[in-house]
């Protein structure tokens, strides 16, 4: 079945880090979702993607959308303490509206 | 965005009872919402499903019995863990999709004793 392979799994970084995570499938998405979570939340969209190639900003978060269609790409530039979470990417399975999630990037950032 | 509330945020029950979790779309008709389980430090895992009108459509290995899924309307959705065991203690979360996004709920943390 379709799986989404997140790495890194985990990071630490300093303040003013610019920080990069990706997310890979085995096979390919045509719409690519980034959230964040919070403990005890629910996990909270940041950024959609619906094209191959597509680059889309939200204030320092930039993602792509891979041109394989099999992957894409997080940057948050200029991390600050509120980053800290755990990023996932998500995707539709093929041919339907449910969502798959991948594993996960947990993201701490020391002052 | 759109809003999701899912309700309650942390629930308590004593082993063998039945706990009922709501999730509604607030400012948008969902014909499809989705329940989804997580257990610490992993990532969401889908469970079923749930269609307005209709049955709900459950994920392999997840035992539809135990957990009822009703949605009887285009803004709410219910789960129902039935006859509740301390291992179905987890994070449970909703979502809805709006477009061709999913918005989720704050998620309900359940905990069976």
């Amino acid at each position: 079945g379709q799986q989404l392979n997140q790495s890194p799994q985990s990071m630490f970084i300093q303040e003013g880090e610019d920080v990069s995570m990706n997310c890979t499938s085995s096979s390919i998405f045509n719409t690519w979702l980034w959230y964040k979570q919070d403990p005890g939340e629910g996990p909270v969209l940041l950024i959609a993607l619906y094209k191959a190639g597509e680059l889309t900003s939200n204030g320092r978060l930039t993602a792509q959308f891979g041109i394989t269609r099999k992957d894409s790409f997080l940057n948050i530039s200029a991390s600050i303490p509120s980053d800290v979470g755990i990023y996932f990417c998500a995707g539709p399975l093929s041919g339907t509206y449910k969502y798959i999630f991948g594993t996960g990037t947990r993201l701490k950032v020391l002052a | 965005g759109a809003v999701v509330s899912q309700h309650p945020s942390w629930v308590i029950c004593k082993s063998g009872t039945s706990v009922k979790i709501e999730c509604r779309s607030l400012d948008f008709q969902a014909t499809t919402m989705f329940w989804y389980r997580q257990f610490p430090k992993q990532s969401l895992m889908l469970m079923a499903t749930s269609n307005e009108g209709s049955k709900a459509t459950y994920e392999q290995g997840v035992e539809k019995d135990k957990f009822l899924i009703n949605h009887a309307s285009l803004t709410l959705s219910t789960l129902t863990v039935t006859s509740a065991h301390p291992e179905d203690s987890s994070f449970y979360i909703c979502s809805a999709r709006w477009s061709l996004e999913a918005f989720f709920g704050q998620g309900t943390r359940l905990t069976v004793v």
